[in-house]
């Protein structure tokens, strides 16, 4: 069974820096995906970045850039130059790896979430 | 292209009644699913379909069926509903195929309140 843990409730950090925002998973599969989501107060999610466990390099989108680290089987997001739009829950999420037939689908599993905050 | 639609947003209903949440993808999707997020926690999967006829359990199923006649449809009926079920619920597809579970789409959510 796959297992996400997200293990800071609440992150506080000044606009314009940088935050990580941690994740670790827990599978014995050697094929599977890694999510991040924002869900802003507003309730919708919002996908940021992607990452497969077969990828070399860490996956960025703007100012999302995943720190992924295979061997420590965590998945951290760094949020660079933080804006005061980024206060919102972030969760972490591991896609179900392909079937027999090599098909995948987007089943995920999801962690509890880290309630970011950026100060002005 | 309107995506995933899911209806309705908000809904309060009394103990014992029954409701369907609708939704709707026209992104020719094989795979939908329901998600149901209680607070402080992250989403938990309810069921799940891999194409038109094809359902399947997830984590959280009990109280909740669903069917899938069409590949755009993947209705969620809860049955007989009690205030546990008090929750917000998201519908989500993607396609299947190599790459096709790293992009997954969601709904906007439905609120829903049991009394």
């Amino acid at each position: 069974a796959q297992k996400i843990t997200q293990t800071q409730p609440g992150m506080f950090v000044q606009e314009k820096e940088a935050v990580t925002l941690d994740c670790t998973y827990d599978t014995s599969d050697q094929s599977y995906g890694l999510f991040w989501y924002k869900q802003p107060s507003s309730g919708e999610m919002i996908f940021l970045i992607y990452q497969g466990s077969y990828d070399e390099q860490n996956a960025t989108e703007g100012r999302y850039s995943l720190n992924f680290q295979k061997a420590r089987k965590s998945a951290n997001l760094v949020i660079s130059a933080s804006q005061l739009g980024d206060s919102a829950m972030y969760f972490c999420a591991m896609r179900e790896p392909p079937n027999a037939g090599g098909t995948s689908y987007g089943k995920l599993t999801f962690g509890q979430g880290t309630i970011l905050t950026v100060h002005p | 292209n309107a995506g995933v639609t899911q209806t309705p947003k908000f809904q309060v209903l009394k103990t014992g009644q029954s409701m369907t949440l609708q939704c709707a993808q026209d992104m020719n999707h094989e795979y939908m699913s329901w998600y149901r997020q209680d607070p402080g926690m992250g989403l938990r999967l309810i069921h799940y379909s891999v194409g038109a006829g094809i359902t399947d359990q997830g984590e959280v199923p009990n109280g909740y069926n669903v069917s899938r006649s069409t590949t755009e449809d993947f209705p969620l009926r809860l049955l007989s509903a009690a205030p546990s079920q008090t929750s917000v619920y998201f519908c989500a597809s993607s396609y299947s195929g190599g790459q096709g579970g790293n992009t997954i789409y969601f709904g906007e959510g439905s609120w829903l309140t049991v009394v």
